[in-house]
C-alpha cells in the first residue's frame, strides 16, 4: 500500500514563527502536493512538484514556500506564520497526472494552529 | 472563473436508502473526474474515477455518472449503511487536480 506520512499531526506555533511541515512518500511517485483544507472551502492547492527540485504554484501560494530535495520528500514552509494560516494541511502524492487518471494518495493531515 | 460545486453541504438519509450527491463544474474541460471519501480528521481516500468518454462507472454499492454536456457528475450510494457516513469530495483534473468543498453524508440506522 502507498503510504504518505506527514511528520506532525498537531502543531501550535506563534505568530511570526517559521514553520516546517514535512511529508514523505514511499512509492516513488513523481508528483507531490500540499493542500490546505478549511470548512466550506474544500481543499485548496498551495504548491505541487512534479520532479525533484521542481515546483509549481497552486491556487494559494502566498505566504508559503516548498522544498523538494529528494523524490520522496516534500516540505511546506511557512516563512512567518500568521493566524490566517491556521488550518489542516494535507500532503499528497501520485504518479503522473496524465490522461490515464492516476489516483492521488493523501497523508493523514497536519493540524496547525497559529496563536 | 473555474468553479466546482457540490450540492448541499450535508445530506441525512435513512439506512437502506440511496444517497445521491451532485458535482457541477464550470469553465473546466476535465479529462476525468474522481470521487474521494474523507472521514473526520483523516485524509481523503480515492473511491472511483470516471473518464470523459464514460457515462457510468460502478464499484460495489457505488455508482458514478458523468455528463460532460451538463458539466455534472452524480454519485450514488445504494443500500446505504451507517458506515457510509463521511464527507465525499469530487475532483476534476484539468492541468492540476481541483476539489469541490464536499458533501457530508450521515446515514441514520
Amino acid at each position: 500500500d502507498v503510504k504518505v506520512t506527514q511528520s506532525s499531526r498537531y502543531l501550535v506555533k506563534r505568530t511570526g514563527e517559521k514553520v516546517f511541515l514535512e511529508c514523505v512518500q514511499d512509492m516513488d511517485h513523481e508528483n507531490m502536493f500540499w493542500y490546505r483544507q478549511d470548512p466550506g472551502l474544500g481543499l485548496r492547492l498551495i504548491y505541487f512538484s512534479y520532479d525533484v527540485k521542481m515546483k509549481e504554484k497552486g491556487d494559494i501560494p502566498e505566504g508559503y514556500s516548498v522544498s523538494r530535495e529528494k523524490k520522496e520528500r516534500f516540505s511546506l514552509i511557512l516563512e512567518s506564520a500568521s493566524t490566517n494560516q491556521t488550518s489542516m494541511y494535507l500532503c499528497a502524492s501520485s504518479l503522473s497526472l496524465g490522461s490515464s487518471g492516476n489516483t492521488i494518495y493523501f497523508g493523514e493531515g497536519s493540524w496547525l494552529t497559529v496563536v | 472563473s473555474q468553479k466546482i460545486e457540490q450540492n448541499s453541504e450535508a445530506l441525512n438519509i435513512q439506512e437502506g436508502k440511496t444517497a445521491t450527491l451532485t458535482c457541477n463544474y464550470t469553465n473546466y474541460s476535465p479529462a476525468y473526474l474522481q470521487w474521494y471519501r474523507q472521514d473526520p480528521g483523516r485524509g481523503p481516500v480515492f473511491l472511483l474515477l470516471i473518464r470523459e468518454n464514460e457515462k457510468e462507472k460502478r464499484k460495489e454499492r457505488l455508482k458514478v455518472t458523468f455528463d460532460t454536456t451538463l458539466k455534472q457528475s452524480l454519485f450514488h450510494i445504494t443500500a446505504s449503511q451507517p458506515a457510509d457516513s463521511a464527507t465525499y469530495l469530487c475532483a476534476l483534473r484539468d492541468y492540476k487536480l481541483s476539489f469541490g468543498a464536499g458533501t457530508t453524508v450521515t446515514v441514520r440506522a
